[in-house]
Formats: structure tokens, C-alpha cells, sequence
């Protein structure tokens, strides 16, 4: 079974500022099989980026995606004051068939 | 457009049953897999099962495993979840959600609003 761990836990930023989230597997992902989603309180979670770096349809520039193997990263470059949020990393496997990290809580300082 | 919509969420007392329904619209429901995900209050997201576009197969995590039961009617575009035996810690907001591009395989580009479901005596 793959386990994410995301860290920091909690991130604390300033708008303008830039966020990097961490998303560390346990045994090598495929790039093809991470995504990170964004989820505000009170709403569903919202998919920010597919295949470990592609941006989904209508997410901004802003939001960038990387890595590979067993670490990746959610880089958001200008933070704008509605990105304080939780985010998620996903990974698709074998068993489980989904897991997701446990979120990273972005707040503003 | 695409819209998920769940329903049949609800008070139970643990050890007992709920049907959890989720309509589909705006795409080719009988041509995707899809997936109930959910969430404890102030958790984190938790995948639970999915099944293929025909519903042959039939994927669950292991807290679920032989306690819950997923299923669709394509003619219907329903997706289902019966939850069995249920446990205080079953409860959560259930979601239902898909990939319904052909890059997002892998990965929940479309969710409902969730259907919350709280297990208690």
C-alpha cells in the first residue's frame, strides 16, 4: 500500500508570497497517476493538477505542479488571498486503487 | 454541463443500513468508472470504492471491504453506495466524483456536493 505524507502540515504566508507544498509517497508513483486538489471549507474538493504537472482546465498559471517518483510539489508562485485553503495530493494504484495524502492547511499570516 | 448530485444521506444508528444515491448528468454517464469518496468532519478525504463504466468491476478500500456495496443503472445514470453494518467512525460527508476527460484517468475532475451521513445512538 502507497502512503502520502504531505508536509508542512500547516503552511502560514502572506498574500504575494509563494507556497510550496511537499507530497512524498512511499514507494515510486507513476507521474501519470498524481493529482492535488484544492478544497475550501464547506465545498468539494477541486482538482488543481493532473499527471504530477499539468494544470486542469481553468486553473491559473500561477498554480505549478512537479516532481516524480517518490516526491512531488504543488508550487503556488503569488499567493492571491483566495488560495488559502487545504490541498491534497492523490495518487492511483493498485491497493488501495486511490489514496490521498492527509492536506496541507494553508493560512494566511 | 456536469452535474453529480447525492442524496440519501442521513442520522442512522450504528449497525444499521443507508442507501446513498448519486445522479449523474451532463455526460456520458455509462461510459466512465466512478468513485465514492468521503470526508470526516475535520478530516481528510478518504477514498471508499468505484466501479467500471459497466459496472463488472468493483474496487473498495479495506475499512468498507464486505460492509458496503457500490453499483450504477446506466439507464438510470445512478450511482449507488449501500452501506451495511454501520460504524460511528462511517461517518462523514460521501461524495461522489469522477475523471470524465480522457487525461484525467487517474485522477476527480468532477464532484457533487456531498451527502453527509452521521452514525449515532
Amino acid at each position: 500500500e502507497i502512503v502520502l505524507t504531505q508536509s508542512p502540515g500547516t503552511l502560514s504566508l502572506f498574500p504575494g508570497e509563494r507556497a510550496t507544498l511537499s507530497c512524498r509517497a512511499s514507494q515510486s508513483v507513476s507521474s501519470n497517476y498524481l493529482g492535488w486538489y484544492q478544497q475550501k471549507p464547506g465545498q468539494a474538493p477541486r482538482l488543481l493538477i493532473y499527471g504530477a504537472s499539468n494544470r486542469a482546465p481553468g486553473i491559473p498559471d500561477r498554480f505549478r505542479g512537479g516532481g516524480s517518483g517518490t516526491d512531488f510539489t504543488l508550487t503556488i508562485s503569488r499567493l492571491e488571498p483566495e488560495d488559502f485553503a487545504v490541498y491534497y495530493c492523490q495518487q492511483y494504484g493498485s491497493s488501495p486503487l486511490y489514496t490521498f495524502g492527509q492536506g496541507t492547511k494553508l493560512e494566511i499570516k | 454541463q456536469v452535474q453529480l448530485v447525492e442524496s440519501g444521506g442521513g442520522v442512522v444508528q450504528p449497525g444499521r443500513s443507508l442507501r446513498l444515491s448519486c445522479a449523474a448528468s451532463g455526460f456520458a454517464f455509462s461510459s466512465y468508472p466512478i468513485n465514492w469518496v468521503r470526508q470526516a468532519p475535520g478530516k481528510g478525504l478518504a477514498w471508499v470504492a468505484s466501479i467500471s463504466n459497466d459496472g463488472s468491476n468493483k474496487y473498495y478500500a479495506d475499512s468498507v471491504k464486505g460492509r458496503f456495496t457500490i453499483s450504477r443503472d446506466n439507464s438510470k445514470n445512478t450511482l449507488y453506495l449501500q452501506l451495511n453494518g454501520l460504524r460511528a467512525e462511517d461517518t462523514a460527508v460521501y461524495y461522489c466524483a469522477g475523471g470524465l476527460h480522457h487525461f484525467t484517468n487517474y485522477v476527480f475532475d468532477y464532484w457533487g456536493r456531498g451527502t453527509l451521513v452521521t452514525v449515532s445512538s
